[in-house]
């Protein structure tokens, strides 16, 4: 069975504060893995996907890398407005996503 | 371009009712998914759909369906409601099941 685990579950940063939120999985043939943003009442935004060990994306303040256990998402002198959570998941057969539990990031400025 | 459009977006419905949710995914976008999604237990999914075809199933009682329509809109439907029914429920749509889903804001669902 896929799991995905995802720490820290909250994370409370001062703004400018650089760190990364980490995503653990175990499956049986990783077709790819996802970042989105949640905010409250909202959908998952979707952020990137990653899909073979060593790649890295980014996007404005956000960086993911792969290797072929975990992903981290490095958020780099964040804002505000950064503030969301972030869910990460992988899809292994068909179309399935499996998400972890997110990580619940607040900015304080 | 428009996104996902779920609706309604918020439903309230007695224990043992029924409910249907509708789903418009981005023009172009054929696979279609659905999931649930809880304070306990994040988010799960129910089912895919592709070209009419439901092509994947979670782990959820049979009180749970769907169905795709040639146009590629979805609709899912529980029966005989629990209370424990009671969530988040978000489509996703992708061009072609291969790339990232974008997903709906999503029909809060409450069974009282």
């Amino acid at each position: 069975e896929d799991q995905v685990t995802q720490s820290p579950e909250a994370l409370r940063l001062q703004e400018g504060e650089s760190s990364s939120l980490n995503c653990s999985y175990t499956v049986s043939g990783l077709r790819g893995l996802f970042w989105y943003r949640q905010d409250p009442g909202k959908g998952p935004e979707f952020l990137f996907t990653l899909y073979s060990a060593g790649e890295e994306k980014e996007k404005e303040r956000l960086k993911a890398t792969l290797t072929k256990k975990e992903s981290f998402l490095h958020i780099t002198a964040p804002k505000p407005e950064d503030s969301a959570t972030y869910l990460c998941a992988v899809q292994t057969s068909g179309s399935r996503l499996t998400f972890g539990e997110g990580t619940q990031l607040t900015v304080n400025p | 371009k428009a996104g996902v459009t779920q609706t309604p977006r918020y439903l309230i419905k007695t224990r043992g009712q029924q409910v249907t949710l509708s789903c418009s995914p981005i023009s172009g976008h054929r696979s279609v998914s659905w999931y649930q999604q809880t304070p306990g237990q994040g988010l799960q999914f129910l089912f895919e759909y592709f070209s009419e075809t439901q092509r994947n199933k979670g782990n959820f009682p049979g009180r749970f369906s769907g169905r795709q329509f040639s146009n590629s809109r979805s609709e899912m439907n529980v029966s005989t409601l629990e209370l424990g029914d009671s969530a988040l429920y978000l489509c996703a749509s992708s061009p072609d099941r291969t790339v990232g889903y974008t997903f709906g804001s999503g029909t809060r669902l409450t069974v009282v």
